[in-house]
């Protein structure tokens, strides 16, 4: 079965620093890939990154860049120079092999910037 | 480009009611996605909808049921509504199988009494 574990239920972060939020996952598809969402208190989940199991180099977009470890199993997301329009929930999703765009998400982890 | 809209955007219903809820995906997209969102379970898949075919169905009962129409909008309907139901209904808009990027909706935020 397929399962995403995000560990860190709420985290903090100075404004402009860097903040690194985890998330494994579990699947035994050969083909896979993980996404990192954004959902602010209004509710909408905004797309971020996406890493495909077969990308040999990381994912990144902007101020977002993913750290994949294949053999780990794990998919972090960096989030350099942090803003305080960053402060939202943050989801991590995979979709698995096959026909389908089914996505399994993690718990989220809230993160809070600070001035 | 047009994004992902859903309607409507807030909905109070009553025990035993149904209620439907519409989703447009982006303009060439012909895979749609819902999900439920609560509190308790966190972000739960009900159906994949591709081209009017059911691709996927999460582990929801009978009562959560969906389709799709020729133009790739999506309506999704609950029937015998229980206080449990109370949710964000969320859908997802991508151009095809297992692309790369899923957008979603701004969601239906449901409240059952």
């Amino acid at each position: 079965a397929q399962k995403i574990t995000q560990t860190q239920p709420g985290m903090f972060v100075q404004e402009k620093e860097a903040v690194t939020l985890d998330c494994t996952y579990d699947t035994s598809d050969p083909s896979y890939g993980l996404f990192w969402y954004k959902q602010p208190s209004s509710g909408e989940m905004i797309f971020l990154i996406y890493q495909g199991s077969y990308d040999q180099q990381n994912a990144t977009e902007g101020r977002y860049s993913l750290n994949f470890q294949k053999a780990r199993k794990s998919a972090n997301l960096v989030i350099s120079a942090s803003q305080l329009g960053d402060s939202a929930m943050y989801f991590c999703a995979m979709r698995g092999g096959g026909a389908t765009n089914k996505l399994i998400f993690g718990t989220g982890t809230l993160l809070a910037v600070q001035p | 480009k047009a994004g992902v809209t859903q309607t409507p955007r807030y909905l109070i219903k009553t025990r035993g009611q149904q209620v439907t809820l519409s989703c447009s995906p982006i303009s060439g997209h012909r895979s749609v996605s819902w999900y439920q969102q609560t509190p308790g379970q966190g972000l739960q898949f009900l159906f994949e909808y591709f081209s009017e075919t059911q691709r996927n169905k999460g582990n929801f009962p009978g009562r959560f049921s969906g389709r799709q129409f020729s133009n790739s909008r999506s309506e999704m309907n609950v029937s015998t509504l229980e206080l449990g139901d109370s949710a964000l209904y969320l859908c997802a808009s991508t151009g095809g199988l297992s692309y790369n990027e899923q957008f979603f909706g701004p969601g239906t935020r449901l409240t059952v009494l």
